[in-house]
């Protein structure tokens, strides 16, 4: 089984400013996903990002990228101009196969 | 679609009592997840359904724990004599492609075992 580590289980940031949360993996596939999930408040976990492990170049979705370190099993999310709405609950997963693999959480409070 | 739907939303029992979760996915969706998350965890794997078959079990899902998916369309969690180590969110997902990997969550089925 591969285990998903989350290291930071709270973190804070000021509006419009840059946070970065940190993952690291255990893993002896080669071809594996990791994905970044938001949980907000009450409401359903959506996915924020994904990157493929065969992919070298990081991933970007407009205000969230990724640093990945293969070599290190290292997964990093970063969020950049940090709005209220970024306030949740942050997930680091690894899919290989049918299974996803996710880690205990970071909460994520986003301070005016 | 409005999304991966799960019913009821909170559901509070007495000890030794069964209860039973539904989750409906969206509709082209094949793939179905279920998983219980407690609280300051993440989501632990439970099942795995492709179409109406269960292809992997946690040992999480012990003989108490049940899961089907008639017809491949919604499907029910059913844990007879709930405990109180049972009390937590039980998690619905669905997929159409692994592939690209993205899981659709619903919001949720909280459980409380008095």
């Amino acid at each position: 089984a591969q285990t998903v580590t989350q290291s930071q289980p709270e973190m804070s940031v000021q509006e419009a400013e840059t946070v970065t949360l940190s993952c690291t993996y255990d893993t002896s596939e080669s071809d594996y996903y990791l994905f970044w999930y938001k949980q907000p408040p009450s409401r359903q976990m959506i996915l924020v990002i994904r990157q493929e492990a065969y992919k070298q170049q990081n991933a970007t979705e407009n205000r969230f990228s990724v640093n990945f370190q293969k070599a290190a099993k290292s997964f990093s999310l970063k969020i950049s101009d940090s709005q209220l709405g970024d306030a949740a609950m942050y997930f680091c997963a690894s899919q290989t196969g049918n299974q996803f693999y996710f880690g205990t959480g970071t909460s994520l409070t986003v301070i005016p | 679609d409005t999304g991966v739907s799960q019913n009821p939303r909170h559901k509070i029992t007495k000890r030794g009592q069964n209860v039973t979760f539904r989750c409906d996915p969206i509709s082209e969706h094949n793939r179905l997840y279920w998983y219980r998350q407690t609280l300051g965890q993440g989501p632990e794997f439970l099942t795995y359904f492709q179409n109406e078959a269960q292809l992997e079990k946690s040992r999480l899902l012990s003989d108490r724990f049940s899961a089907e998916r008639p017809k491949g369309s919604f499907s029910t969690l059913e844990i007879q004599r709930t405990e109180q180590g049972d009390s937590a969110m039980y998690l619905c997902a669905s997929s159409r492609d692994l592939i690209t990997g993205e899981l659709f969550f619903g919001e949720g089925s909280r459980l409380t075992v008095l």
